[in-house]
């Protein structure tokens, strides 16, 4: 497709369970960033990669959260042993490039709501 | 870190009046300022955005203008429609030699009345 893809789309989990969110940027995009979006705030950020390389993690809140990029296009963001607080929806964005001088629009997901009982 | 301060929370206008949403960055090396805007159950569109070296931007009925000086940028949104109901968020980024990660303001939630 021509956007950013993520699966699944809704996700309940019983709280201590792991848990594995899939984005698929859009083709030809080196960038990949997600987010967290608690209800009713802006999306925070967590971590990004340039192609397979994670070069930014300060956000994951805990070593619970765990992503990859092994091929430098698909991207999965795992959560182990999950928690109440764990509950929002995760956003998945792409863009061509970003460089010391420049930024390049970030595209977004339809994110994965998950929740945690 | 950047901060950023997005006002209003709600704003509510009637079919074919402007709405405003303003927003103030605390990081004077932010030098992009993206605006998305959100329906329900999908993610941010992006919509427009301004860079520090350009003081004002127009597409159609959405404009965008930035102040540097007093850190402060605003969506301003003409002849709005219905379809413009939805939760408006700005963000801003810095350059760094690896990511540039957007910080996001609260939202907006932007009601269009006929």
């Amino acid at each position: 497709g021509a956007g950013v893809s993520q699966s699944p789309r809704y996700k309940v989990a019983k709280r201590g369970q792991d848990v594995a969110l899939r984005c698929d940027p859009i083709s030809g995009h080196v960038s990949l960033f997600w987010y967290q979006q608690a209800l009713g705030q802006g999306p925070e950020f967590l971590t990004y990669f340039q192609n397979e390389a994670q070069l930014d993690k300060s956000g994951l809140p805990s070593d619970r959260f765990f992503a990859e990029r092994p091929e430098g296009s698909v991207s999965t963001l795992k959560i182990q042993r999950t928690q109440q607080e764990d509950s929002a929806v995760y956003l998945c964005a792409s863009s061509l490039r970003t460089g010391a001088y420049s930024n390049q629009p970030q595209h977004f997901g339809d994110g994965t709501r998950l929740s945690i009982l | 870190g950047e901060n950023v301060e997005q006002h209003p929370s709600t704003l509510s206008v009637q079919e074919g009046d402007s709405a405003v949403i303003k927003c103030t960055y605390s990081d004077s090396a932010s030098n992009y300022f993206p605006w998305y805007k959100q329906e329900l159950g999908k993610g941010p569109q992006l919509i427009i955005d301004i860079r520090s070296n350009v003081g004002e931007k127009k597409d159609q009925r959405i404009a965008v203008t930035l102040n540097k000086t007093a850190k402060h940028f605003s969506l301003h949104i003409t002849e709005t429609q219905p379809e413009d109901s939805a939760v408006y968020f700005c963000a801003a980024s810095k350059p760094t030699g690896t990511a540039s990660k957007l910080t996001f303001g609260t939202g907006t939630r932007l009601q269009v009345t006929l």
